[in-house]
């Protein structure tokens, strides 16, 4: 099992609609959990981070974080073209003493305008 | 506040050679990270270094190792380039790195190894 999984898409949406990305992770003791965005060619960019269960709310995302199910979700409302880009999953994990920044391979979503 | 800056920004080796890379973090973090990202593997924690101090690592071999220089600047040097090294490596600075803190990413090096 991977450390930390994504379905790798491409997810397409009609512009408007909701877009919803998941992300599930392995070690049940991981606390940091982020959301990055990245444009092709581009470097990645913090969207969002979450520490507790729940849901955390930031303009048109919303991050939901359930650490029972190792799960993190990212819901986009209104999608628009220009949020067409990989997003990536990060997760602080702990290995051997070291903390360990793992991404999962992002999904590609595609808004059809 | 300037970003975080990389270079050089491509570069290109053969099998055998070294490289070294370089990151400038943003002024006033003390944090940096390195990750490489490919397509097939996606992208990977190397290593952080906070205050000229390896504080966490990844899982790639001896050949990846850095450091870090009291103004915050760090360098990553690859050892006896393989082809598979080829990729896009960035790296992240932070003002700290707790967990909590925001990583701002530079442009990244694009290494192709021949």
């Amino acid at each position: 099992q991977k450390e930390v999984e994504q379905n790798s898409g491409p997810l397409s949406v009609p512009e408007g609609a909701i877009a919803s990305l998941n992300c599930t992770y392995s070690d049940r003791v991981s606390q940091s959990f982020f959301w990055y965005r990245q444009y092709s060619g581009k470097s990645p960019e913090l969207i969002m981070s979450i520490y507790s269960n729940g849901d955390k709310e930031d303009g048109r995302f919303t991050a939901q974080l359930n650490k029972a199910s190792q799960y993190v979700s990212l819901l986009i409302r209104d999608s628009q073209p220009s949020d067409s880009a990989t997003y990536l999953c990060a997760v602080i994990l702990n290995s051997g003493g070291y903390q360990k920044v793992t991404f999962g391979t992002g999904t590609k979503l595609q808004v059809i305008p | 506040k300037a970003g975080v800056t990389q270079t050089p920004r491509y570069l290109i080796k053969t099998r055998g050679q070294q490289v070294t890379l370089s990151c400038s973090p943003i002024s006033g973090h003390r944090s940096v990270s390195w990750y490489q990202q490919t397509p097939g593997q996606g992208l990977q924690f190397l290593f952080e270094y906070f205050s000229e101090t390896q504080r966490n690592k990844g899982n790639f071999p001896g050949r990846f190792s850095g450091r870090q220089f009291s103004n915050s600047r760090s360098e990553m040097n690859v050892s006896t380039l393989e082809l598979g090294d080829s990729a896009l490596y960035l790296c992240a600075s932070s003002p700290d790195r707790s967990g909590r803190e925001t990583q701002y990413f530079g442009p990244g090096t694009r290494l192709l190894v021949l």
